[in-house]
């Protein structure tokens, strides 16, 4: 039950876009529709941001997007703000009978 | 509004047992899978243990099959992870989670420390 593999860290100015990838196999990313990215604050409970690839939730800013092509999926955070300094974390379905699996984590800086 | 908040968590030894609790309001409890993740201190996110909204499938990551034990009751609108044999890689903040393969909400934690 191997990690998806992530930076450990992207930076940007404000106003920049970023974006931060999640590699997988065809087993997980590849395979599936179903890759969703959380944003953690210090201290704080996981948000998520994106679902079923390119999804946002109600409420999300749509200054966060996603986007998968083969076993990598991506997201974008465009315009960057202060506020969008987080850990941030992919995840992905592997199938029935499974649990899923998440990935390594990237700390995103706002220079 | 969806609310998640988690109960049970403290100092414990290795090998002992704690019940971790989750009491879930402003949903239909009874239509999501449910999930416990958890995340060890400076480490990142894993998934614990998922259960099905009656109760029927649940999955666990190697690490605790056969140690843990995730389960809800519809009635009180609850998910619990009954934890044995608990070892100090178990340390960790344990998370509610709404949701099987996304999670959609969470609570806000409780911490788990397993020493002597």
């Amino acid at each position: 039950q191997s990690a998806l593999t992530q930076p450990a860290s992207v930076s940007g100015s404000p106003g920049q876009s970023i974006t931060i990838s999640c590699t997988g196999t065809s087993s997980d990313v590849g395979g599936y529709k179903y890759v969703s990215w959380y944003q953690q604050h210090p201290g704080k409970a996981p948000k998520l941001m994106i679902y079923d690839v390119s999804n946002r939730p109600s409420g999300v800013s749509n200054r966060f997007s996603g986007s998968k092509s083969g076993n990598t999926a991506s997201l974008t955070i465009s315009g960057l703000q202060a506020e969008d300094e987080a850990d941030y974390y992919c995840s992905s379905y592997r199938g029935s009978s499974t649990l899923g699996v998440f990935g390594t984590g990237t700390k995103v800086t706002v220079l | 509004e969806v609310q998640l908040v988690e109960s049970g968590g403290g100092l414990v030894q290795p090998g002992g047992s704690l019940r971790l609790s989750c009491a879930a309001s402003g949903f239909t409890f009874t239509n999501d899978w449910m999930s416990w993740v958890r995340q060890a201190p400076g480490k990142g996110l894993e998934w614990v243990a998922n259960i099905k909204p009656d109760g029927s499938e649940k999955y666990y990551v190697d690490s605790v099959k056969g140690r843990f034990t995730i389960s809800r009751d519809n009635a009180k609108n609850s998910l619990y992870l009954q934890m044995n044999s608990l070892r100090a890689d178990d340390t960790a903040v344990y998370y509610c989670a709404r949701g099987g393969t996304t999670a959609s909400y969470w609570g806000q934690g409780t911490l788990v420390t397993v020493s002597s």
